[in-house]
């Protein structure tokens, strides 16, 4: 398996513009996350989806931000408008469905607002 | 609620050095227990887990053991290499929930 891919690697964009990061999940995993990950706050939980569902999204910032799985092998999180303290490493993961399980992790999307 | 605690870093050693970062938890019912790595520029990798009291985690020489009775997870190694160099996670996985719990993460730095 190829695990966790993540598109794009590297992202820069002006504030104001929307920004879409792509994850496409080990096959046969039920749990999709999204973290952030900065400095400052360390590791964020920002929604978890469960056989395409949104589960929990109370860690999504603000509306600016979305998620979507529209299918089990395809999940996007996007931010519009984007702002410069959205710049963060976004990372994506998955896991099978049982608490023994650990989670495979993405190579994340550095995010970069300017 | 859940939660993880890691002692703070950068822990710094010289190559061969015996390597212990420390980790305690709290949580509800019987948690599964895990180390991650993540090296820089790098996603978080698993690095070894434990789901169930004293039972031990290994890998790459590191090991970890679940212990019950003092709530910890402390990751040990032998002799740490300059490719240890890395950033380290504690985290827990409650039966009760599939939301993950980490700590802040220790960073690592080997020297030659």
């Amino acid at each position: 398996d190829a695990g966790v891919i993540q598109s794009p690697r590297h992202e820069v964009t002006e504030m104001g513009q929307e920004v879409t990061l792509r994850c496409k999940p080990i096959s046969g995993h039920d749990y999709l996350f999204w973290y952030r990950q900065t400095m400052m706050r360390g590791l964020e939980l920002l929604i978890y989806f469960n056989n395409n569902v949104p589960i929990d999204d109370s860690g999504m910032p603000e509306d600016r931000f979305s998620a979507k799985m529209p299918n089990a092998s395809f999940s996007t999180l996007k931010i519009q408008p984007s702002e410069p303290r959205d710049s963060a490493v976004y990372f994506c993961a998955s896991s099978q469905d049982s608490s023994n399980y650990g989670y495979t992790f993405g190579s994340g999307t550095r995010l970069t607002v300017v | 609620g859940d939660s993880v605690t890691q002692m703070e870093g950068p822990v710094t050693l010289s190559e061969e050095a015996f390597l212990t970062i420390n980790c305690t938890y709290t949580a509800t019912g019987y948690p599964s227990l895990f180390w991650y790595v993540q090296y820089p520029g790098e996603g978080l990798q698993l690095l070894l887990k434990a789901t169930k009291a004293d039972d031990k985690g290994s890998n790459k020489g590191f090991e970890a053991t679940y212990r019950k009775e003092t709530t910890s997870f402390h990751l040990e190694k032998g002799s740490v290499q300059v490719s240890d160099s890395a950033v380290y996670f504690c985290a827990l996985r409650s039966g009760g929930s599939y939301i993950p719990t980490f700590g802040r993460g220790t960073s690592l730095i080997v020297h030659p």
